[in-house]
C-alpha cells in the first residue's frame, strides 16, 4: 500500500521562486493536512482540508496555497519563496478527521536559498 | 490558546531502562489526546490515543499512556526500553470541538546500548 506520497523529498529554492509541494493518498481518506517541522517547534499546521473543495488555514498559513480539487490530491503551492520557509513539511490524511489516526507522508525537506 | 508542553527536550535512557516521556497540555475544556513516533528520516506515525474511558491507555511497541485530567497531563512510558525506541516523539491534543490539532516540540529519546 502506498498510503501517503509526497514529492520530492529533496529541494532547493532560490528567494522569490514558486514550486508545489505534491501531496497524494490512496486511502479514499477526506481529511488532509499540511504541516512544517521545525526544530524545538514541533509540527505547526499550514493549511488543512475536509474533503473535495474545501480548504481552511491552519496556524501558519502565510506564503502557501492549497487546493483540492479531488479526494485523492492535495497540493501545496509556495507562492515566492523565502528563506524563512526553509522546513521540513509533511503532508497527512485521515478518515474521520481530528480523532482519527493520522497517516503521515516521508517529508520534503526544503531549502530557500 | 490551547498548547501542548513537552518538558523535556531530549531523553538519554540506557536500554532495558524504563522510560516517562512527559506531556502536558492547557486547555479549559476536554480534549483528544495522542501521541506520535518519528523514527529518523520518516513520518510521524501514531503510538496511542485518548479519546475516552480508560485512563490508561495501552499502544504499539510496550508503550502506554496515562491521561491525568486534575493535572492536564498525558505522560509516555515503556517499562524496558530498545535501542529500535530512539526516535523523536510527538504528544498532540485537539479540543473536543474539533479545532485543530496542536503539536507539542517533541522529545528525542536516545537509547544507550
Amino acid at each position: 500500500n502506498a498510503g501517503v506520497t509526497q514529492t520530492p523529498k529533496f529541494q532547493v529554492l532560490k528567494t522569490g521562486q514558486s514550486m508545489t509541494l505534491q501531496c497524494a493518498q490512496d486511502m479514499n481518506h477526506e481529511y488532509m493536512s499540511w504541516y512544517r517541522q521545525d526544530p524545538g517547534m514541533g509540527l505547526r499546521l499550514i493549511h488543512y482540508s475536509v474533503g473535495a473543495g474545501i480548504t481552511d488555514q491552519g496556524e501558519v498559513p502565510n506564503g502557501y496555497n492549497v487546493s483540492r480539487s479531488t479526494t485523492e490530491d492535495f497540493p501545496l503551492r509556495l507562492l515566492s519563496a523565502a528563506p524563512s520557509q526553509t522546513s521540513v513539511y509533511f503532508c497527512a490524511s485521515s478518515s474521520g478527521g481530528l480523532v482519527t489516526e493520522a497517516f503521515f507522508g516521508q517529508g520534503t525537506r526544503l531549502t530557500v536559498v | 490558546a490551547q498548547s501542548v508542553t513537552q518538558l523535556d527536550s531530549q531523553v538519554p535512557v540506557f536500554e532495558e531502562a524504563p522510560v516517562e516521556l512527559r506531556c502536558n497540555y492547557s486547555s479549559s475544556v476536554s480534549v483528544y489526546l495522542f501521541w506520535y513516533v518519528q523514527y529518523p528520516n520518516q513520518g510521524l506515525q501514531l503510538l496511542l490515543k485518548y479519546l475516552s474511558g480508560s485512563t490508561l491507555v495501552k499502544g504499539i511497541n510496550g508503550f502506554e499512556a496515562e491521561f491525568n485530567k486534575s493535572q492536564t497531563s498525558f505522560h509516555l512510558r515503556k517499562p524496558s526500553v530498545h535501542i529500535s525506541d530512539t526516535a523523536e516523539y510527538f504528544c498532540a491534543a485537539v479540543k473536543t470541538s474539533y479545532d485543530k490539532v496542536i503539536f507539542g516540540p517533541g522529545t528525542s529519546l536516545s537509547v544507550i546500548p
